[in-house]
């Protein structure tokens, strides 16, 4: 099974700061790999896949890099509703999810 | 648009069996393969069962295999998960969801429906 840790755990921020969210994988995913967002009481929604792909309807302030074994979740200018938590999610070895990144306002 | 609407959930004791359904519409829901995945309360998503379109291809996370059927019914637009020998590490938020990119992810989720198992 691929395990997936991300870090920070915790990510405290203001608005308008730039967030950078770690995923690192035990074994090569290749580029397979997604990052979902999920509020309190929603499900998640898929922000970017294939490492660097937004989904549909993304705004370009999120955006995706990595290989292998080590993904980045980058967000340029934080919105007040980028407050979530970010999941990552492997496709390369059936499918499992990083135990998530809590993003809070600073 | 794209509409998943799951129910079934509820309180059961351990070792009862239910089924979950998750009715969808706004989409060719033929064509698409479907997911469940299951969210213990202030946990993570853990992945639980994938079918394909046709209802040919079925996985299953290794610790679900044996206890929990993915179905569906083209006919009906509906998704299926019947969960037999329920444990209380079985609660959780189960949401279905759509397939994207081949099954490698998915792009729509349903809001979710509640399974509590406790005596």
């Amino acid at each position: 099974e691929v395990v997936l840790t991300q870090s920070p755990a915790t990510l405290s921020l203001s608005p308008g700061e730039r967030a950078t969210l770690s995923c690192r994988a035990s074994q090569s995913v290749s580029n397979c790999l997604a990052w979902y967002q999920q509020k309190p009481g929603q499900p998640p929604r898929l922000l970017i896949y294939d490492v660097s792909k937004r989904a549909t309807g993304i705004p370009a302030r999120f955006s995706g890099s990595g290989s292998g074994t080590d993904f980045t979740l980058t967000i340029s200018s934080l919105e007040p509703e980028d407050f979530a938590v970010y999941y990552c999610q492997q496709c390369s070895n059936w499918r499992t999810f990083g135990p998530g990144t809590r993003m809070d306002i600073k | 648009q794209v509409q998943l609407v799951e129910s079934g959930g509820g309180v059961f004791q351990p070792g009862r069996s239910l089924r979950l359904s998750c009715a969808a519409s706004g989409f060719p829901f033929s064509i698409y393969g479907m997911h469940w995945v299951r969210q213990a309360p202030g946990k993570g998503l853990e992945w639980v069962a994938v079918i394909g379109h046709d209802g040919t291809y079925i996985h299953y996370t290794e610790s679900m295999k044996g206890r929990f059927t993915i179905s569906r019914d083209n006919s009906k637009n509906t998704l299926y998960l019947q969960m037999n020998g329920l444990g209380v590490e079985d609660t959780a938020v189960y949401y279905c969801a759509r397939d994207f990119e081949i099954s490698k992810y998915v792009d729509y989720w349903g809001q979710g429906t509640l399974v509590s198992v406790s005596s």
